[in-house]
């Protein structure tokens, strides 16, 4: 079963709009939960990432907001970019042996100029 | 420095015919994976080696076998190909107690005709 489920599948913005990508998740061991960032041709990137521990992370232009009681986590991507266009994925990791990272099924993003 | 490679970028093939693909990640990483990703860009986890361990294999035909002669590399070797293998391979890489940071590589495009 999908453990990660994400939306939108795709998303349009224009150019220094504010794109969101929400990801919401089941298991409740879960406790790291990183963006992954994947332009064509190439192998996803980590982007950012958060612990259950803290709210909300910021870098950059690139912000996670998570919301353990809810289950739910997004990415919020301020000022978007042109170059920003690619596909994201959401993803939930627990630690320890035989354990492993669960991908949400990815939103490709467009930054029209 | 490339982190993870892999070798080919492209691979195309017949039906029925025997290939493998090679991954190399001089990170230090102890823990090594395939991905398969599929047309609609979902990532699926194939398996997970740990210390030359196999730590997680999931519900992959038994065409499909890892093989990793030492901690920095991980091949695949895959028997028999189908129609339905074609897709983008992912070798990726991470310290086994920080599972959600991986590193991938460049993908593996794999054609079955």
């Amino acid at each position: 079963q999908q453990q990660v489920k994400q939306s939108p599948q795709s998303l349009i913005v224009q150019k220094g709009g504010i794109s969101i990508i929400n990801c919401a998740y089941e298991n409740t061991a879960f406790d790291y939960f990183p963006w992954y960032q994947q332009f064509p041709g190439k192998g996803p990137a980590l982007l950012i990432a958060i612990r259950p521990d803290v709210s909300e992370k910021k870098e950059g232009r690139f912000t996670i907001s998570f919301n353990k009681s809810a289950k739910q986590f997004s990415l919020h991507i301020m000022d978007s970019q042109p170059g920003d266009s690619a596909t994201y994925f959401c993803a939930a990791s627990k630690s320890g042996r035989n354990n492993d990272m669960r991908f949400g099924a990815g939103t490709r993003l467009t930054v029209k100029p | 420095d490339t982190a993870v490679s892999q070798t080919p970028k492209y691979l195309v093939t017949q039906m029925g015919n025997d290939k493998s693909i090679k991954c190399e990640q001089n990170l230090g990483h102890d823990t090594m994976y395939w991905y398969k990703q599929d047309s609609k860009k979902f990532l699926k986890i194939m398996f997970s080696y740990n210390n030359k361990e196999l730590i997680i294999n999931e519900t992959v035909p038994n065409r499909f076998s890892p093989k990793s002669p030492d901690k920095a590399h991980l091949n695949l070797h895959i028997n028999s190909l189908e129609l339905g293998d074609s897709a983008v391979y992912f070798c990726a890489s991470s310290q086994q107690d920080r599972l959600g940071e991986q590193y991938f590589g460049p993908g593996t495009r794999l054609t079955v005709t």
